[in-house]
């Protein structure tokens, strides 16, 4: 129930295209849900992240949407480019707001994106 | 210049040797996090810490051990029982009750 799945395990766009990475969580606890851009051989960086209050959110080119009914989540990336080319993490925690509890992030497997010029 | 260290870069253990990966925040973070990373498995929580002088197991916790002495430092020792040490390892901190999480830039780890 603690785990987070995601898909595919890669992807291959070619540029301009729109990249989407899914995930899928059990756990209804969950209420916050990021999403990690890594570099070969960088740590992860975070890219946008979500609560269930929304149903989408929006920081540019990339889009979170959100079905809290069916349980996913999923990442949109408009106008892929090349340097987008990186592998991408979906997370989850459940973190009781204004308690001393710092959640912990459930990771999902990772998706490699590869952006084609 | 804010931000997580991690040190060193590329770390080389031999066979029943301990080893120690340093990990450096000036964020004002109170919690910081261990996570190891193998290809195609995601990120995998070793340890954590919500305070100095406190931690907590994560989900792959044997064979490793931590301290914590100082809010800014939270070193990760991969002890000889764990077997298969061969990762790529990540620290990462955040404020006490946020859910973001702040990442180093890692510290790969190979047996000679």
């Amino acid at each position: 129930q603690q785990q987070v799945k995601q898909s595919p395990q890669s992807l291959i766009v070619q540029k301009g295209g729109i990249s989407i990475i899914n995930c899928a969580y059990e756990n209804t606890a969950f209420d916050y849900f990021p999403w990690y851009q890594q570099f070969p051989g960088k740590g992860p960086a975070l890219l946008i992240a979500i609560r269930p209050d929304v149903s989408e959110k929006k920081e540019g080119r990339f889009t979170i949407s959100f079905n809290k009914s069916a349980k996913q989540f999923s990442l949109h990336i408009m106008d892929s480019q090349p340097g987008d080319s990186a592998t991408y993490f979906c997370a989850a925690s459940a973190n009781p707001h204004g308690s001393s509890n710092t959640g912990k992030l459930i990771f999902g497997q990772g998706t490699t994106l590869q952006v084609k010029p | 210049d804010g931000g997580i260290t991690q040190s060193p870069k590329y770390l080389f253990r031999k066979e029943g040797q301990n080893v120690t990966l340093s990990c450096e925040q000036n964020l004002n973070h109170d919690a910081m996090y261990w996570y190891r990373q193998d290809p195609g498995q995601g990120l995998r929580l070793i340890y954590y810490s919500q305070i100095v002088n406190d931690f907590q197991k994560g989900d792959i916790a044997e064979g490793y051990s931590v301290s914590r002495e100082k809010k800014e430092s939270f070193p990760l020792t991969v002890t000889s029982a764990q077997k298969n040490p061969t990762a790529f390892y990540l620290c990462a901190s955040s404020w006490e009750g946020y859910d973001t999480q702040y990442f180093g830039p890692g510290t790969r780890l190979l047996v000679l």
